[in-house]
C-alpha cells in the first residue's frame, strides 16, 4: 500500500518556540492531506485540508494563524504550530490518499509534540 | 456539521469472546471506513464500505453498513490478543468532500 511519513516522530520544545512537521507521500502524488490532532485515549480531530498550491481549509475552532499549512508540492505538506504552549501538546497525524477507486487514507506514523 | 457517534467508548472482553462496536452517523454517508489503532501507534485501514446494506468479512471480522447509510458495526468473532486496540469508524459526507469525521472510538482490551 501507499507509504506517508511523517519528520520528526517526536519532539520537545519551549512554550513561545515554533515547530515544523512534515508530511510526505512517498509513492504517491497527493493532491490534498489531511492534519489531525488526537489527544491521549481519545479520537482523531481533524483540524485542516491541505490542498496543493491553495490555501488550507481550516475547520472550525481551528486557528488559522498558529497552524500554519503549507502544501508546497504533490508530496509534501507542512503543519508550523507557531508560538506553541502546552495546551498544544499532542500527537499530529497526516494523511493523504482518496482516489477515484478507493476512498482509503493512508495515514503518517504521527508526531508527538510536547511543549514545555 | 456531521457527527459519527460511536459505541460503546471501552469494552473489555476474555480471550474467545465475540465484541461488537457500532456507528452511527447523524447524515447520511457516502462510505463508511474502520481502523484500527494499537496503543502508541497510528491508525491503520481495515475496510470501507459503500453500498447499502453491504457486509464484509475479513477472518473473524465482520462489517456492515446499514441500509439507510447511516450506521455500521464491526464484529470480531472470538477474540485473541492479537485484536488489542482501538477501532475507529470514520465516515465520508455525500457533499463531496474526501475528509473523514472519526467516532470516538472503541477500545478493546483482552483477558487472556
Amino acid at each position: 500500500g501507499a507509504v506517508v511519513s511523517q519528520h520528526p516522530s517526536w519532539v520537545i520544545c519551549k512554550s513561545g518556540t515554533s515547530v515544523k512537521i512534515e508530511c510526505r507521500s512517498l509513492d504517491f502524488q497527493a493532491t490534498t492531506m489531511f492534519w489531525y490532532r488526537q489527544f491521549p485515549k481519545q479520537s482523531l480531530m481533524l483540524m485542516a485540508t491541505s490542498n496543493e498550491g491553495s490555501k488550507a481549509t481550516y475547520e472550525q475552532g481551528v486557528e488559522k494563524d498558529k497552524f500554519l499549512i503549507n502544501h508546497a508540492s504533490l508530496t509534501l505538506s507542512t503543519l508550523t504550530v507557531t508560538s506553541a504552549h502546552p495546551e498544544d501538546s499532542s500527537f499530529y497525524i497526516c494523511s493523504a490518499g482518496g482516489t477515484a477507486e478507493s476512498y482509503e487514507q493512508y495515514f503518517g506514523p504521527g508526531t508527538r509534540l510536547t511543549v514545555t | 456539521g456531521q457527527q459519527v457517534m460511536q459505541i460503546p467508548q471501552y469494552q473489555h472482553v476474555q480471550e474467545g469472546e465475540d465484541f461488537t462496536t457500532y456507528c452511527n452517523s447523524s447524515t447520511t454517508l457516502s462510505n463508511i471506513q474502520w481502523y484500527k489503532q494499537r496503543p502508541g501507534g497510528h491508525p491503520v485501514f481495515l475496510i470501507q464500505l459503500v453500498k447499502s446494506g453491504e457486509v464484509k468479512k475479513q477472518k473473524r471480522l465482520t462489517f456492515q453498513f446499514g441500509e439507510a447509510k447511516k450506521n455500521s458495526s464491526l464484529h470480531i468473532t472470538a477474540t485473541q490478543t492479537t485484536d488489542v486496540g482501538t477501532y475507529f469508524c470514520a465516515g465520508q459526507g455525500i457533499q463531496g468532500a474526501q475528509k473523514l469525521v472519526f467516532g470516538q472510538g472503541t477500545r478493546l482490551t483482552i483477558n487472556p
